[in-house]
């Protein structure tokens, strides 16, 4: 069981805007910031947002990050072909004291 | 450029031992932390470990505590995670990743590619 929830699912077609929510407590994205990281079966992860709604070099735009509250939130507008991945949102948990990740969300591009 | 090679998985008996390292390259690695994050075959991530840039300050995931420890040689710029008393629920795939700032716990920002850790008899 995850302490931060996201749909096992989403998808959409070429062109189409998707977003992904996921879903913490005050102690985690209440307080901290929301890191977002997009995973090719069979590779490593790949970071995709940090700071909650920071793109490292070379991250497209069409990816953005927002939180609100204790939840969060990654949008992919104009969808394309390669952005079908697993994606999991992650932040620092103050009453854990420790790092937790997402169940994930795949994404299919229908 | 930026480079993690993490090695020193394989196949373990239950209770047994292994040392995981992570060779990185292509920055100042002691200016940066350091994590472990693993990953269980058809399953999502899980976070192990974090090191501080300096090896003071270290966390672990409730279901390793005790039984992993993380440490670093800034000199070799090395990332190491001693794993004992292994389990078959330690089964994965284990990545290292450097974190975006020095302090333990920031977003891992570039990874290796993983080792592959299993526990059978």
């Amino acid at each position: 069981q995850s302490v931060l929830t996201q749909p096992p699912s989403a998808s959409g077609t070429p062109g189409q805007r998707v977003t992904i929510s996921c879903s913490g407590s005050s102690s985690n994205i209440g307080t901290n910031n929301v890191n977002w990281y997009q995973q090719v079966p069979g590779t490593a992860p790949k970071l995709l947002i940090y700071g909650n709604n920071q793109r490292p070099s070379g991250v497209p735009d069409r990816f953005s990050g927002s939180k609100s509250g204790a939840s969060a939130s990654l949008a992919i507008t104009g969808l394309q072909s390669e952005d079908g991945a697993d994606y999991y949102c992650a932040a620092w948990d103050d009453s854990l004291n420790g790092y937790v990740f997402g169940s994930g969300t795949k994404v299919t591009v229908l | 450029e930026v480079q993690l090679v993490d090695s020193g998985g394989g196949l373990v008996k239950p209770g047994g031992s292994l040392r995981l390292s992570c060779a990185a390259s292509g920055f100042t690695f002691s200016s940066y932390s350091m994590n472990w994050v693993r990953q269980a075959p058809g399953k999502g991530l899980e976070w192990v470990s974090s090191i501080s840039n300096s090896g003071n300050y270290i966390y672990y995931a409730a279901s390793i505590k005790g039984r992993f420890t993380i440490s670093r040689d800034n000199a070799k710029n090395s990332l190491y995670l001693q794993m004992n008393s292994l389990r078959a629920e330690d089964t994965a795939v284990y990545f290292c990743a450097r974190g975006r700032i020095a302090v333990a716990g920031s977003a891992g920002d570039y990874w290796g590619p993983g080792t592959l850790v299993t526990v059978s008899s």
